[in-house]
């Protein structure tokens, strides 16, 4: 069946550090490709998303490049804040339903001033 | 315009009680899913209900059920609760049953003891 990899955690940065999550999926048709972000007591929100094949997807400093050849979609931000720290999902969405939209087991970061 | 809403936020129930969860959509949605995601994992796909019929369900068991009324809204029933059942229960909405993005609610937290 379909799956997403994804970086475990949790990672523990210093304010300013870079950030990269590494995510990869099967890649069994063509998915849309998101990043969701849970701040602590809250639900999901959409972070980022990418349709096709060398799609970048941005929002808020983070970045992640659709790459079909690798099957990857890795989260970089260049410099963090403390109001980054949160956890961070990738999801593939394989379409026909939700049901196909499946979710990484998360990332959790910490950033430290 | 108000966001994806549920209710209640946290709940605490004994094993063998049932918990009714519910959701109101984004304004003009017609899909709502539900997610169960257990501490430190990702979502897991429970249902999708799009024009009041069932279009997904997931790998649970017959003791969860959910239904949507014609104003959209959805509930989720969990039967003959099990401590395994504690979990952040999370409602999404889209326009339709094959949007590739999703809106989620804040969640409710159920505590089984």
């Amino acid at each position: 069946g379909n799956s997403v990899t994804q970086m475990e955690g949790p990672v523990t940065l210093s304010e300013e550090a870079f950030l990269t999550i590494n995510c990869t999926y099967t890649a069994t048709g063509y998915p849309s490709l998101f990043w969701y972000v849970q701040y602590p007591g809250e639900g999901l929100q959409l972070l980022l998303k990418a349709t096709k094949a060398d799609d970048k997807g941005s929002n808020k400093g983070f970045e992640a490049t659709y790459r079909k050849e690798t099957t990857s979609f890795h989260l970089e931000k260049g410099s963090v804040q403390v109001s980054d720290s949160a956890v961070y999902f990738c999801a593939p969405d394989y379409g026909g339903s939700q049901g196909n939209l499946i979710f990484g087991k998360g990332t959790k970061l910490s950033v430290k001033p | 315009d108000a966001g994806v809403t549920q209710s209640p936020t946290h709940l605490i129930k004994t094993r063998g009680q049932h918990v009714t969860l519910r959701c109101s959509p984004i304004s003009g949605h017609k899909s709502v899913s539900w997610y169960q995601q257990v501490l430190g994992q990702g979502p897991q796909f429970i249902f999708q209900y799009y024009e009041k019929e069932e279009r997904g369900r997931g790998n649970f068991p017959d003791r969860f059920s959910a239904r949507q009324f014609p104003n959209y809204s959805s509930e989720l029933n969990v039967n003959a609760l099990l401590l395994g059942d504690s979990a952040l229960y999370l409602c999404a909405s889209s326009w339709t049953d094959r949007d590739t993005e999703a809106f989620f609610g804040q969640g409710t937290r159920l505590t089984v003891v």
